[in-house]
């Protein structure tokens, strides 16, 4: 059964650069048969869609953090990563790597990670 | 601002039909198909409804989805207390290239 895990620092200090990683067990990453995104949910919030790749790239970016906002994909390691530069107190989030249903970010999240909490604060 | 609109509470008691309206416009509801999440207290998101209005498997047939025009709704018949929780929409916005999620909503069962 295919899982998501994130892992990440849990605490960044601001004006430094995110990363986190979710790793893919269970199941390959280029199967080639799904995308895989990054959502966020700050406290109390809802949830924002940062951005989804393919395994072979072809990422898509949320518009509003297109600027900060790297994803990549390692296929040897069975991950793929976010980068987020010159984090601020508002990135300070709930962080949840997914797979889309099917090989296009327009599809549906149908497996989530459990969430990796990450908070921003020098 | 969310782009998609939902309200943001709803309630029902238990046995009762509850449903949620979900309004966006003709960049993204309107052009493209609608999910819908349910997030239990404390949890990950999971996805209810794919594709206006298909189950994934294991949800129950209580929870049903449909659209028309630029909105879409999620429907639940039986109201059960663990029916509890934050449900958001989501779809494609072709105007933003990316998902966009509504803003949620805490339904309570009563």
């Amino acid at each position: 059964q295919l899982q998501l895990q994130e892992s990440g620092p849990g605490l960044v200090k601001p004006s430094e650069t995110l990363s986190l990683t979710c790793t893919v067990s269970g199941g390959s990453i280029n199967s080639g048969s799904y995308y895989w995104g990054w959502i966020r949910q700050p406290p109390g919030k809802g949830l924002e869609w940062i951005g989804s790749i393919y395994y072979s790239g072809s990422p898509y970016y949320n518009p509003s953090l297109n600027s900060r906002v790297t994803i990549s994909v390692d296929t040897s390691k069975n991950q793929f990563s976010l980068k987020l530069t010159s984090v601020t107190a508002a990135d300070t989030a709930v962080y949840y790597c997914a797979r889309h249903i099917v090989a296009t970010p327009r599809g549906g999240l149908d497996i989530w990670g459990l969430g990796t909490r990450l908070t921003v604060s020098s | 601002q969310s782009v998609l609109t939902l309200p943001p509470s709803a309630s029902g008691t238990p046995g009762q039909r509850v449903t949620i309206s979900c309004s966006g416009s003709s960049s993204n509801i309107g052009g493209n198909t609608v999910n819908w999440y349910q997030q239990l207290p404390g949890t990950a998101p999971k996805l209810l409804i794919y594709n206006n209005n298909q189950r994934p498997s294991g949800v129950p047939d209580r929870f049903s989805g449909s659209k028309s025009g630029t909105s879409a709704s999620l429907a639940i018949s039986g109201l059960q207390s663990e029916d509890e929780a934050d449900y958001y929409c989501a779809t494609w916005d072709d105007s933003l290239n990316g998902v966009v999620f509504g803003g949620g909503t805490k339904l309570t069962v009563l």
